[in-house]
């Protein structure tokens, strides 16, 4: 299994210009997220998918959107990117149920300098 | 909201030194505490957890314990080693409709041999 993977590892974007990053998982997890890394600040959700068909906003979502695929895949656009959004970006999933909670796994991340 | 705290570092170790590392946390309702660990270039894993008060958990010679009293979750090592060396992250999850994690700002271990 290669757990949760993500693409690219690096991006260097001019502020304005969009991307989207990749995410996938093959643990059948319901449960996936996306948290951006920076300095001094721990890693700060961005948004959500608490399963399929669903997205909502985490604690910074401004500036961002997210597609759920599918069971899958959880991506990640910045429509007009801007050095604000500079950062390390973690894709993580977890298997969900009611009264439980369960270990979130981490993609590898993928660095984003904007100029 | 809910919070979690951590000590500043880094933190500087000689080989086989005591390690600890404090956390703190602020929860509405009763969360599951877990360490995570980041060694560099890498993404975060898993450490320890424990999901309740009282709980210990453990890995690699990691410990930490779930003090409700003092909402603590400080991680322990009894004897470091330069591979230890990495940043902790100690992160709280509460049976919400997201079940997210709430991160601490990190701490970084430095081991010299």
């Amino acid at each position: 299994n290669a757990g949760v993977t993500q693409t690219p590892k690096f991006q260097v974007l001019k502020t304005g210009q969009s991307m989207t990053l990749q995410c996938a998982q093959d643990m059948n997890h319901n449960s996936m997220y996306w948290y951006r890394q920076d300095p001094g600040m721990g890693l700060r959700l961005i948004y959500y998918s608490a399963s399929e068909g669903t997205t909502d906003k985490g604690e910074v979502p401004n500036g961002y959107n997210v597609s759920r695929l599918n069971k899958r895949e959880f991506s990640l656009r910045l429509e007009s990117a801007a050095p604000s959004q500079t950062s390390v970006y973690f894709c993580a999933s977890s298997a969900t149920s009611p009264g439980r909670i369960y270990t979130q796994y981490f993609g590898p991340g993928t660095r984003l300098t904007v100029l | 909201g809910n919070s979690v705290t951590q000590m500043e570092g880094p933190v500087t170790l000689s080989e086989e030194a005591f390690l600890t590392i404090n956390c703190t946390y602020t929860a509405t309702g009763y969360p599951s505490l877990f360490w995570y660990v980041q060694y560099p270039g890498e993404g975060l894993q898993l450490l320890l957890k424990a999901t309740k008060a009282d709980d210990k958990g453990s890995n690699k010679g990691f410990e930490a314990t779930y003090r409700k009293e003092t909402t603590s979750f400080h991680l322990e090592k009894g004897s470091v080693q330069v591979s230890d060396s990495a940043v902790y992250f100690c992160a709280l999850s509460e049976m919400d409709s997201s079940y997210k994690l709430i991160f601490g700002s990190g701490t970084r271990l430095l081991v010299r041999p």
